[in-house]
């Protein structure tokens, strides 16, 4: 299995709601990323897991809140978003090693959640 | 911290036709550079990666090719096809605490034209 799933594909929400983002992967991988893309826009990367702990927050609201349960899952639990949140979540996996290994290990992407904040 | 710069932001090629994207990078330290293909309503794709230690990588038709002293990369595909047209970005990375870092270029619309 070389695939990275997330789900659900597309989520609309209001602005007190709460919900979660979801990722899978059984690569054996043991990084795990989320990031956010806006049209027309690169991918913009706001949290990373190593060996399912928090190993890098690129200064993202609290409204966003990561989770790793497991080496296969990880989530974005969503609460109090703002309109200006729509994006494509991207959620993406790569294998995890030690020194200049870690460098190169390829990252693989889901194909990302449609989220609207109404 | 990494910052990618990438050119052109649009691209039109006739299908058969070569197509030549470029990226400069600011951090000497990065050591990968991947280049991923986004087709609409879709996650990226890895379509080609380089590491610091090899100038040039050929993968059929696309090829990439890295200057290390001038701190810039390019991908080159060659004989252009009609689903060749998507967003190709480029991306550099650098070591972290944990995982891997990637920093995206701009971005580049390729179009191929029948």
């Amino acid at each position: 299995d070389t695939e990275v799933t997330q789900t659900p594909k597309h989520l609309v929400m209001g602005m007190t709601n709460k919900k979660s983002l979801k990722c899978e992967q059984h690569m054996g991988h043991r990084a795990m990323y989320w990031y956010k893309q806006k049209a027309k826009k690169p991918p913009e990367l706001m949290f990373v897991y190593s060996y399912e702990k928090l190993s890098i927050n690129e200064s993202v609201p609290s409204r966003f809140s990561p989770e790793c349960p497991n080496s296969s899952l990880l989530n974005l639990h969503l609460h109090a978003l703002q309109p200006e949140d729509s994006a494509l979540y991207l959620c993406a996996s790569s294998q995890e090693g030690s020194g200049r290994r870690r460098l190169y290990n390829e990252q693989f992407f889901g194909p990302g959640t449609r989220l609207t904040v109404l | 911290g990494e910052n990618v710069e990438q050119h052109p932001s649009t691209l039109s090629v006739q299908e058969g036709d070569s197509a030549v994207i470029k990226c400069t990078y600011s951090d000497s330290a990065s050591n990968y550079f991947p280049w991923y293909k986004q087709e609409l309503g879709k996650g990226p794709q890895l379509i080609i990666d380089i590491r610091s230690n090899v100038g040039e990588k050929k993968d059929q038709r696309i090829a990439v090719t890295l200057n290390k002293t001038a701190k810039h990369f390019s991908l080159h595909i060659t004989e252009t096809q009609p689903e060749d047209s998507a967003v190709y970005f480029c991306a550099a990375s650098g070591l972290t605490g944990g995982g891997n870092k990637l920093t995206f270029g701009t971005g580049t619309q390729l179009k191929v034209e029948l």
